[in-house]
């Protein structure tokens, strides 16, 4: 079945460090793919996704592109902030399905 | 954005007792709602899928029987555990969507813990 790995954590930077959260995936169609957040107290939110192959998905100044070669989908930001301290989470959903498939998630930890 | 709340959002109970947790879409109307559980540093495990006015959809594995779904309006999905059990001491998270295509909200969730 379909399923999604991503990086263990937790990961502890400091402020404006670059980030990188690690997901892959394996998948029996053409996925699209998610990165959520879910901060303290609260519920999951979307923060981007990528429908196809070669697609990036951004906002907030994180990135993620759809690597179809090498089915992945990794997080990256180039400045983190203490406000993005939070658990992140991978997932795929298969074409014609609203069926979200998660990464176990990863506690992103931001020191000032 | 659409909001999604989730009451209670803690809940301890003793072991044999049954204990409902509500999901509400307070700002759209949700045709599907879908009920997770997640334990310690492990993934976001779909348990069922309920369409409003309709049985619920379990997943492979998830008792029917003991997890009782109902979607009895656009707004509220109910989790029912039936005779709880320590092992099923988990964080349960709910999500909610409307118009196809336009994706899931997600609640707060609601933490059990069976004594």
């Amino acid at each position: 079945g379909d399923s999604v790995t991503q990086m263990e954590g937790p990961v502890t930077l400091s402020e404006e460090a670059f980030l990188t959260i690690n997901c892959t995936y394996t998948a029996t169609g053409y996925p699209s793919l998610f990165w959520y957040v879910q901060y303290p107290g609260e519920g999951l939110q979307l923060l981007l996704k990528a429908t196809k192959a070669d697609d990036k998905g951004s906002n907030k100044g994180f990135e993620a592109t759809y690597r179809k070669e090498t089915t992945s989908f990794h997080l990256e930001k180039g400045s983190v902030q203490v406000s993005d301290s939070a658990v992140y989470f991978c997932a795929l959903r298969e074409g014609g399905s609203e069926k979200l498939v998660f990464g176990k998630g990863t506690k992103l930890t931001v020191n000032p | 954005g659409a909001v999604v709340s989730q009451h209670p959002s803690w809940v301890i109970c003793k072991s044999g007792t049954s204990v409902k947790i509500e999901c509400r879409s307070l700002d759209f109307q949700a045709t599907t709602m879908f009920w997770y559980r997640q334990f310690p540093k492990q993934s976001l495990m779909l348990m069922a899928t309920s369409n409003e006015g309709s049985k619920a959809t379990y997943e492979q594995g998830v008792e029917k029987d003991k997890f009782l779904i109902n979607h009895a309006s656009l707004t509220l999905s109910t989790l029912t555990v039936t005779s709880a059990h320590p092992e099923d001491s988990s964080f349960y998270i709910c999500s909610a969507s409307g118009l196809a295509g336009v994706g899931q909200y997600f609640g707060p969730g609601t933490r059990l813990t069976v004594l």
